[in-house]
């Protein structure tokens, strides 16, 4: 099946600074990609969808100068944190859209802000 | 209303046991479903695309009733490895997904 690469799997930084994310699709190109948190024993949370070539599309309620997405190519989208804080601590998911409709999801960063 | 609901569970059951998971949805122009699995700490995986005429992988068998606008899992002969959250997510407009919270599944 199609495969999705994110990373960093794991990051921990000191709070004020920003984290950059990478999610990419390796054997299929990916013109949408969605960008997902989620808290522990919670469902996912649609944070944006990141379409190729375009500025993304945010959920009510993120913050687009906080949560920098961009979509360069076809095969990667990225997320950056921007001065994050302890808040900002989650499991950070992106997913992208197959070509049969079905979305396929990265492995996850787990963003820890001190 | 949710756009789409799952009994979050848990459901506790013993091996080889047959288990159903149901999961509705409210909008009628949804036009993709699907069943994933996701352990804890790890991301969802695709487990099975849902079909009108229903489908069927090994143990596991969907059903989609339009009318009634349900989903369902079944799953026959449960491994310990079946446990985990079961996430029903429903398409619309070719690009707008939506996640049922999850149905998690305990496998003794």
């Amino acid at each position: 099946g199609a495969v999705v690469s994110q990373h960093p799997s794991w990051v921990i930084c000191k709070s004020g600074t920003s984290v950059k994310i990478e999610c990419r699709s390796l054997d299929f190109q990916a013109t949408t990609m969605f960008w997902y948190r989620q808290f522990p024993k919670q469902s996912l949370m649609l944070m944006a969808t990141s379409n190729e070539g375009s500025k993304a599309t945010y959920e009510q309620g993120v913050e687009k100068d906080k949560f920098l997405i961009n979509h360069a190519s076809l095969t990667l989208s990225t997320l950056t944190v921007t001065s994050a804080h302890p808040e900002d601590s989650s499991f950070y998911i992106c997913s992208a859209l197959g070509e049969a409709g079905e979305l396929f999801f990265g492995e996850g960063s787990r963003l820890t802000v001190l | 209303r949710k756009e789409v609901e799952q009994d979050p569970g848990p459901f506790n059951v013993p091996e080889g046991a047959t288990v159903a998971f149901n999961c509705t949805y409210s909008n009628s122009a949804s036009q993709s479903f699907f069943w994933y699995r996701q352990d804890c700490r790890k991301e969802p995986k695709l487990l099975m695309s849902v079909y009108s005429s229903g489908n069927e992988d090994g143990r596991f068998t969907a059903q989609l009733n339009r009318a009634s606008q349900y989903i369902s899992l079944l799953i026959r002969d449960s491994k310990l490895s079946d446990s985990a959250t079961y996430l029903c997510v429903v398409m619309y407009n070719f690009n707008k997904f939506y996640f049922g919270s999850g149905t998690k599944l305990n496998v003794k």
